[in-house]
């Protein structure tokens, strides 16, 4: 069975700070798909990226980036420059896609990142 | 575009009451979730529908749980009757395509006391 897990439950830095969040997956599908997640105060889930399983390319957006590597089973996301406005629950997920079209997420805990002013 | 509506935001039952949640979803969007997220947990799957039918439901608990699209585009999910263990925020959520990729709506938190 599928399973995700975030090892961080609380990160907290001080703004300007670099920060990683650190999800390690585990699947016996050959094609899946990680995600993660952004859950403000508010309670929303935010989309933030997908990446399927035969695409190991390092992905930046802005201040943001992700470092997928099936080698080790990791997805791994980092803010560069952190700021307030980042401070969430963020959460890593997958969906496994050869399940006759079951594709639900499974969820890890999640972690509470705290962004300091 | 409109996003994930779900009503009510918030409610308050006593155990062995019931409860229903709705749900509306991103217009032309196939495939909807209900997910249960427990205080400081992450959300878990309760049941996946493609278009009426139900492609997922392992992980509902279906002594209590039940769930109906009849339509095609909104959904209800129902608890009867509600235990402690249920107070959560529900969330549905709806996808256009293979691979999980999905919005959410705000959620429905409910509090049985």
């Amino acid at each position: 069975a599928q399973k995700v897990t975030q090892a961080q439950t609380e990160i907290s830095v001080v703004e300007k700070e670099d920060v990683t969040l650190d999800c390690v997956y585990e699947t016996r599908d050959t094609t899946y798909y990680l995600f993660w997640y952004k859950q403000p105060p508010s309670g929303e889930l935010v989309f933030l990226i997908r990446r399927n399983s035969f695409d190991e390319q390092n992905e930046i957006s802005g201040r943001y980036s992700w470092n997928f590597q099936k080698s080790t089973s990791s997805f791994n996301f980092t803010i560069t420059a952190s700021q307030v406005v980042d401070s969430a629950v963020y959460f890593c997920a997958l969906s496994e896609a050869g399940r006759g079209g079951a594709d639900g997420l499974t969820f890890g805990k999640g972690t509470h990142l705290i962004i300091q002013p | 575009e409109a996003g994930v509506a779900q009503s009510p935001r918030y409610k308050i039952i006593e155990k062995r009451q019931s409860v229903a949640f709705w749900c509306n979803p991103i217009s032309g969007h196939a495939t909807l979730y209900w997910y249960q997220q427990i205080l400081g947990q992450g959300p878990k799957l309760l049941i996946q529908f493609q278009n009426n039918g139900v492609v997922d439901d392992s992980q509902l608990p279906k002594d209590r749980f039940s769930a109906e699209r009849l339509k095609g585009v909104d959904s209800t999910l129902k608890i009867q009757p509600a235990k402690l263990e249920d107070s959560a925020v529900y969330l549905c959520a709806s996808s256009q395509d293979r691979g999980g990729l999905s919005f959410f709506g705000q959620g429905t938190r409910l509090t049985v006391v």
